[in-house]
């Protein structure tokens, strides 16, 4: 089954320090696209980092970094320097490459970033 | 990327009418879907938009209900008929770009 976890329901980090939000995905296919978006209260779904599974590195955009882990299927989200506009719902998400890019979905990390 | 409009952006409605969401997309895109979300919970994908065909539809959604209509490669309208308070939801739009999924800004739906 295709299936996306994401452990931590909700974390709370004080600004500008680090915070790490878990995911786990199962799949048997070798070929997909890793995400994580960011939503918060204004609803709107923002995409974060996106990472490709046939790459070794691991994506980086500014504050926001992955430690993708293939054989463990495990692809979690650092946020380095927490600001107060990073209070979001958080989604790990993937799909498979070719035709097929409906997305699977966690069911998100609710993230308070505190002053 | 893609940048994704919706229309309209918040509506409320009577119960057993119909509401039609439009979704703009600024560049031609291949794929683009809806998805219904309750507040603080993930999404759920409801269809797949395709252009000059029928609809693909999730488990538990069918088209006399969330008929949807993709005339282009920019823009789709998905109708939520007959609308019941269950109905009451965000519902998004989105687009596949460079094997990326955009997002429009979500409708909020309210059917009293």
């Amino acid at each position: 089954a295709q299936t996306v976890t994401q452990s931590q329901p909700e974390m709370s980090v004080q600004e500008a320090e680090t915070v790490t939000l878990s995911c786990t995905y199962d799949t048997s296919e070798s070929n997909y696209y890793l995400f994580w978006y960011k939503q918060p209260p204004s609803r709107q779904m923002i995409l974060v980092i996106r990472q490709e599974a046939y790459k070794q590195q691991n994506a980086t955009e500014n504050r926001f970094s992955v430690n993708f882990q293939k054989a463990a299927k495990s692809f979690s989200l650092k946020i380095s320097d927490s600001q107060l506009g990073d209070t979001a719902m958080y989604f790990c998400a993937f799909h498979y490459a070719g035709n097929n890019r409906k997305l699977i979905w966690g069911l998100g990390t609710s993230l308070a970033v505190n002053p | 990327s893609a940048v994704i409009s919706q229309k309209p952006s918040r509506d409320i409605c009577q119960r057993g009418t119909s509401l039609t969401i439009q979704c703009q997309v600024d560049s031609q895109v291949t794929m683009m879907f809806w998805y219904r979300q309750q507040p603080g919970q993930s999404l759920t994908l409801i269809a797949t938009a395709n252009q000059g065909s029928e609809a693909t539809y999730e488990s538990g959604f069918v088209i006399d209900k969330f008929p949807i209509s993709r005339p282009n490669l920019t823009f789709s309208t998905l109708t939520v008929s007959n609308m019941s308070p269950e109905d009451s939801s965000i519902y998004l739009c989105s687009a596949t770009s460079t094997d990326t999924q955009y997002f429009g800004p979500g409708t909020r739906l309210t059917v009293l």
